[in-house]
């Protein structure tokens, strides 16, 4: 049962543009999302997180926006650089230290 | 400064031989400690976690166990290997009460 959902398996951006990720969630009960980045044979690499009583948290060139009605987040980074080209994973927690990821999204950073 | 270790970086196995993996955390004390494995196109699935020493949950009936004999050492062990399971597995950690969890550089296993 897949309660994180990233539809999108691939996004190709012009440097110097906006990125958008988007991810989707079924289980109401998550209060606590966050965003990984990962390169290949590697890790991933934690990015960002928002709390379900915020709609909105900026960390440098990624924000994230939580749309707690529609069970929907998104990954902003503007402006994209070919170093953000790599796989990004969501991944959303319901009150406790396990994690549900989505199958993740494919960023490709065109100069 | 705290850092997590995760050897080997790749591992070829026979079907039927043991695996062992070990993931060790420095810097801190008490973490609470992740397995997951990422299959060919997949997302992370959570494997084991393990909130103490001796303490470990299983999240999927498999042909896997895990143990962590000491503080900041989690282990992941499988006595006869599967084919299905080949994969990238990670160790990640998190430093008590938060929720951001922080991923060693992961092993990748192929079971020939």
């Amino acid at each position: 049962d897949q309660q994180v959902k990233q539809n999108s398996p691939s996004l190709s951006v012009q440097e110097g543009r906006i990125s958008i990720l988007n991810c989707d969630y079924t289980n109401s009960m998550f209060d606590y999302f966050l965003w990984y980045k990962k390169y290949p044979a590697e890790g991933p690499t934690f990015l960002i997180s928002i709390s379900s009583i915020k709609d909105k948290n900026e960390d440098g060139r990624f924000t994230v926006f939580l749309n707690k009605s529609a069970k929907h987040l998104s990954l902003h980074i503007v402006p994209s650089q070919p170093g953000d080209s790599a796989v990004y994973f969501c991944a959303a927690s319901a009150g406790d230290y396990k994690l549900s990821f989505g199958a993740g999204t494919t960023v490709t950073v065109r100069a | 400064s705290q850092t997590i270790h995760q050897w080997p970086a790749t591992l070829v196995q026979p079907v039927g031989s043991p695996l062992s993996l070990e993931c060790t955390v420095e810097g801190t004390s008490n973490p609470n400690l992740y397995w997951y494995r990422q299959a060919a196109g997949r997302g992370l699935q959570l494997l084991f976690y393990s909130v103490g020493i001796g303490q470990i949950s299983s999240e999927v009936p498999q042909n896997l166990s895990a143990s962590r004999p000491q503080d900041r050492q989690f282990i992941l062990s499988s006595k006869k290997l599967l084919l299905s399971d080949s994969g990238f597995y990670l160790c990640a950690w998190t430093p008590g009460p938060t929720r951001d969890q922080y991923f060693g550089a992961g092993t990748r296993l192929s079971v020939l």
